[in-house]
């Protein structure tokens, strides 16, 4: 079965360099949720959004943004990075309804050098 | 307070033992309830999922809600060393809330 696709795997950035990750949902999820993990920390929600309207906001930084495309994949630009900003930036996908459980691609590890 | 409140352990069963995992949540109008495993850097994996009061079992694991207490827990019977990883409860309410997770070792 499909899962959630995510791009690219690793990143290395400078600081104040700009990043761009890809999320690929399950097919027929309508809602893309995007979350950061630091070493040893639960994942910190960023931003949901449901057939392609941000839905929630989360504690994502203002360097940061995001949308969701015709085709539901999602972009999670980060401008301006800090070394603050390495982490584990996982994609997850879920079916709009109060029960949906998530479901994870593997995530994108960002480094900031 | 955060939504949801796990015991970050480190938890340390010896193998064959049952593990028992605890989780509390704040918003009392939360309606879905799920236990992920994780391993170090690898994504959140869904284990289990339950909706109403009482015990559901899959396998090894059950999982157990009770509303009135705002708790839910995971069971792990005949605990294997492939079962050490940290495992977060997360709650649906407005948001998909996660726990920080509980650091679980099986000991061979």
């Amino acid at each position: 079965a499909a899962g959630v696709i995510q791009s690219p795997r690793h990143l290395i950035k400078e600081k104040r360099e700009t990043a761009t990750l890809k999320c690929y949902p399950i097919p027929r999820h309508d809602t893309v949720y995007w979350y950061q993990q630091g070493p040893g920390q639960d994942p910190q929600f960023l931003i949901s959004f449901y057939e392609k309207m941000q839905s929630d906001k989360g504690s994502i930084p203002d360097r940061f943004s995001a949308q969701q495309f015709s085709d539901y994949h999602s972009e999670l630009n980060m401008s301006s990075l800090e070394l603050g900003d390495s982490a584990l930036y996982f994609c997850a996908s879920s079916l709009r309804n109060p029960t949906g459980e998530l479901f994870f691609g593997e995530g994108s590890r960002l480094t900031v050098l | 307070q955060k939504e949801v409140e796990q015991n970050s352990g480190p938890l340390s069963v010896p193998e064959g033992a049952i593990a028992s995992l605890n989780c509390t949540y704040s918003d009392r109008g939360s309606q879905s309830f799920f236990w992920y495993r994780q391993y170090s850097g690898k994504s959140p994996e869904l284990i289990m999922f339950i909706y109403s009061n009482g015990d559901k079992e899959d396998g090894r694991f059950t999982a157990q809600l009770n509303k009135a207490s705002q708790y839910v827990s995971l069971l792990i019977r005949d605990s294997q060393p492939s079962d050490s990883a940290t495992y977060l409860c997360a709650v649906t309410g407005n948001q998909f809330y996660f726990g920080t997770g509980t650091s679980l070792t099986v000991i061979p």
